[in-house]
């Protein structure tokens, strides 16, 4: 079993709609989580961090942790064709110097 | 934001010889800067850790001899591919982890080498 489990999609959506992205995970160490957006031949940006369980919002963007049930979300509201991209989702057991674990990245596609 | 530069962002190479990619930190100090390699339509495998000042650590099944990592200051860390062959062709990436990302590590744009 993988440390980070994430479905690879492709998910496809029409423009406008909401976006749900899920991460499970294994490892109760884990306290950091992130969201990172890759377009092709491009290096990975991070988009979301969160630490612990809660929310947070950046815009249309809302990353959710339930370190309960090791499972970790992204909301995309109001999508944009310009969404689609590689979502991937990491998680690391400290702040500084610490490996971060990735998910495999779901492909997403918005279609206008 | 902190912003991690890398170069060349594209290189081809001729099978034997040896491929240097620089990885820059160019808003934060960078102790620790890590080195990825992502093959098509894959997540991301880490290479290696590399600490300033001191040897790198290398994930299992990483050859340390053929991907030669300095990290001579705390704002540049180097991978050199040595003798490179076709399987080396990849994409890599470097990133390091600054201050106020709660553990988020920052990239750079990736290396795309190919080995003919």
């Amino acid at each position: 079993q993988k440390e980070v489990e994430q479905d690879p999609g492709p998910l496809s959506v029409p423009e406008g709609a909401i976006v749900s992205l899920n991460c499970t995970y294994s490892n109760s160490a884990f306290q950091y989580f992130m969201w990172y957006r890759q377009y092709s031949r491009k290096g990975p940006e991070l988009l979301m961090y969160t630490y612990s369980s809660g929310n947070k919002e950046d815009g249309r963007f809302t990353a959710q942790v339930d370190k309960s049930s090791k499972y970790i979300s992204l909301f995309i509201r109001d999508s944009q064709p310009s969404d689609s991209a590689t979502y991937l989702c990491a998680m690391s057991a400290g702040e500084y110097g610490n490996k971060l674990v990735f998910g495999a990245g779901t492909i997403l596609r918005v279609k206008s | 934001g902190a912003v991690v530069s890398q170069h060349p962002s594209w290189v081809i190479c001729k099978s034997g010889t040896s491929v240097k990619i620089e990885c820059r930190s160019l808003d934060f100090q960078a102790t620790t800067m890590f080195w990825y390699r992502q093959f098509p339509k894959q997540s991301l495998m880490l290479m290696a850790t590399s600490n300033e000042g001191s040897k790198a650590t290398y994930e299992q099944g990483v050859e340390k001899d053929k991907f030669l990592i300095n990290h001579a200051s705390l704002t540049l860390s180097t991978l050199t591919v040595t003798s490179a062959h076709p399987e080396d062709s990849s994409f890599y990436i470097c990133s390091g982890d600054p201050p106020g990302q709660g553990g988020g590590y920052t990239f750079g744009s990736g290396t795309r080498l190919t080995v003919v």
